[in-house]
């Protein structure tokens, strides 16, 4: 799996879009980008994943750079539930969490 | 629909103790995962399975075994536990290996003293 690298943590403001980058610049050719969150000691949820297009779906965007090398994820609209840890993952189907980005939505 | 369940919730065990963890869904996935979580970090992968019958090695296999005798159902062993192995176990299943999200358990919660 490609290494990444996420902000450690991250302030966002309840109602307004989150933006959280994620720097994968080893990937290859065929390795997936995909973002999972843990909220509190849950088991990880799937947010989304893409390989070279941007992709949406009803949690949430996530835009690819055209070298593939750095991705977005986007969180439109914000809610105090979205606190959580995000992890980023460049790789296959073993996937390999980092430490991901500490997200937490304030009022 | 249960989705995945995992089997018990808490354990404390003393070392050299053995045990096992239970893994069990009911979507009908090919591929099933165990992973660790240690305190202030992120899952790494143990074992994992391409379908009934079959095992692998992850990240971090040593001191663990596994076994699928049943598509549904993944089991995670620990022969003699040490304090090392403390820790939150989460299992995870997927319909394939490329294309599809991985669907998590609510987590073991293991302590070894």
């Amino acid at each position: 799996d490609a290494k990444t690298t996420q902000p450690t943590s991250m302030d966002c403001a309840e109602g307004r879009a989150a933006n959280l980058p994620c720097n994968h610049s080893t990937i290859s050719g065929n390795e997936y980008v995909y973002w999972y969150r843990q909220i509190h000691s849950q088991g990880p949820q799937y947010i989304i994943h893409g390989l070279k297009n941007n992709e949406t779906n009803e949690m949430a965007s996530l835009i690819i750079t055209e070298d593939r090398k750095s991705s977005t994820l986007i969180l439109p609209h914000a809610t105090l539930r979205d606190t959580a840890v995000y992890y980023c993952i460049a790789g296959d189907y073993k996937l390999s969490f980092g430490a991901g980005t500490t997200v937490t939505v304030r009022a | 629909n249960a989705g995945v369940t995992q089997t018990p919730k808490f354990r404390v065990l003393k070392t050299g103790q053995s045990m096992t963890l239970l893994c069990a869904q009911d979507m009908n996935h090919e591929y099933m995962y165990w992973y660790r979580q240690d305190p202030g970090m992120g899952l790494r992968l143990i074992h994992y399975s391409v379908g009934e019958g079959t095992t692998a090695k992850g990240e971090v296999p040593d001191g663990y075994n596994v076994s699928r005798l049943k598509k549904q159902n993944f089991l995670l062993g620990l022969e003699s536990a040490a304090p090392s192995q403390t820790s939150v176990y989460f299992c995870a299943s997927s319909w394939d290996k490329i294309s599809y999200e991985q669907y998590f358990g609510p987590g073991t919660r293991l302590t070894v003293t």
